[in-house]
């Protein structure tokens, strides 16, 4: 069984561009979660998708978004990149077992 | 809110010696709690987890028990290997929301 799979692995932008991260769940998971991960500060609740919807967001301003397509897949947008927004980005899926998330390997944001 | 607090890093042990991590957590209700490792330059894996009181979770050689009265779920194992050299963090989560996690602890293993 395929794992979660996170594209691109690196990324580099400017400040104030935009960057798209993408993310596809296992097979069978409806859930989609974004965390942020940036030096020195930990693992960052992002936003959770379920079933296409947004379901909570962490304390990040509106400049980060997504969306969650009909096969579950997922997409962050950082619109108006700042340097602070280098970070790795880790996406998460789950299946019907509440508690237990599956991480992919993450994407390398680099904003110069 | 939630919060998990561990003991900070790095943490560096010879081959063989016993490691401890210490975690704590503040949470309402009833959370699950993890422990999951980093290895160098990949993704985040669940290492553990114990999803009651007093259960206690085990997986190549690392065990944590899960206390309610201390409010804590300390990773042990009596004896680390160079290949467990990793980041390792500890989180909660109270089920279908987000997972709540610790500032991580660094762990080198020397040879």
């Amino acid at each position: 069984e395929a794992g979660v799979t996170q594209s691109p692995t690196h990324l580099i932008k400017t400040r104030g561009q935009q960057a798209t991260l993408r993310c596809s769940p296992i097979s069978g998971h409806t859930s989609v979660y974004w965390y942020q991960q940036a030096l020195g500060l930990g693992l960052q609740f992002l936003l959770w998708y379920d079933e296409g919807e947004e379901r909570n967001r962490g304390n990040f301003p509106p400049r980060f978004s997504g969306r969650q397509f009909p096969n579950y897949s997922s997409e962050l947008n950082v619109n108006a990149l700042e340097l602070e927004d280098s970070a790795l980005y880790l996406c998460a899926s789950r299946g019907q077992t509440p508690y237990e998330q599956y991480f992919g390997p993450g994407t390398r944001l680099t904003v110069t | 809110g939630d919060s998990v607090t561990q003991m900070e890093g790095p943490v560096t042990l010879s081959e063989e010696a016993f490691l401890t991590i210490n975690c704590t957590y503040t949470a309402t209700g009833y959370p699950s709690l993890f422990w999951y490792v980093q290895y160098p330059g990949e993704g985040l894996q669940l290492l553990l987890k114990a999803t009651k009181a007093d259960d206690k979770g085990s997986n190549k050689g690392f065990e944590a028990t899960y206390r309610k009265e201390t409010t804590s779920f300390h990773l042990e194992k009596g004896s680390v290997q160079v290949s467990d050299s990793a980041v390792y963090f500890c989180a909660l989560t109270g089920g279908y929301q987000k997972v709540t996690f610790g500032t991580g602890t660094k762990l080198q293993v020397i040879p």
